[in-house]
């Protein structure tokens, strides 16, 4: 079974820009969180969204959205990109909430702002 | 502040021997502490996860010591590997709430 796939692997903005990330989670899992991680630190939550639905939101500013598809993929958008939002994003998959507890995670995508 | 506390913030580790990486949490309603492996450029991969109810949890080489009137748990690399190296992460969460709670993470280095 794939594992979460994550896409781009990598990508280069400019301040101001605006950015889409995007995550398909392991097959039979309907949720999907979003996590940012600067480097040498934890990741820090931002979105969790179950069956299309946002189910929690981290303290970041309203410059992040998310939503989640039919299918559970997921899109992470940042709009007026700061150097401050270089960082590797990571997406979880789960269970429902009568499921498992555990997440899995993606590889990340590595954004890297100019 | 840091609701979940994690030490040392680096370790080395001679082969064989026993890695031990600390975390305390101030949150009594966590209820759900899963320890996560990151190697450089990848995502956290999870490696073993334990509940209050359950004071210990082993698995291979791995095992969770969990004390609840203290709100610290652990993590022990028995035999450590060189392929061990890596960071180490724990978190914590609440309830149906899939919110993890991260620690700063331990970059674990294994000496051939």
């Amino acid at each position: 079974d794939a594992g979460v796939t994550q896409s781009p692997t990598h990508l280069i903005k400019t301040r101001g820009q605006h950015v889409t990330l995007r995550c398909s989670p392991i097959s039979g899992h309907k949720s999907v969180s979003w996590y940012q991680q600067v480097l040498g630190q934890g990741p820090q939550f931002i979105f969790q969204y179950y069956e299309k639905e946002e189910r929690g939101r981290g303290n970041f500013p309203d410059r992040f959205s998310a939503r989640q598809f039919p299918n559970y993929s997921s899109e992470l958008n940042v709009n007026a990109l700061l150097l401050g939002d270089s960082a590797l994003y990571l997406c979880a998959s789960s269970l429902d909430p009568a499921g498992g507890r555990e997440q899995f995670f993606g590889p990340g995508t590595r954004l890297t702002v100019l | 502040q840091q609701q979940v506390k994690q030490s040392p913030q680096s370790l080395i580790v001679q082969k064989g021997g026993i890695s031990i990486i600390n975390c305390a949490y101030e949150n009594t309603a966590f209820d759900y502490f899963p320890w996560y492996q990151q190697f450089p450029g990848k995502g956290p991969a999870l490696l073993i996860a334990i509940r209050p109810d359950v004071s210990e949890k082993k698995e291979g080489r791995f095992t969770i010591s969990f004390n609840k009137s203290a709100k610290q748990f652990s993590l022990h690399i028995m035999d450590s590997q060189p392929g061990d190296s890596a960071t180490y992460f724990c978190a914590a969460s609440t309830g149906n709430n899939r919110k993890l709670i991260w620690g700063l993470g331990t970059s674990l280095a294994v000496n051939p």
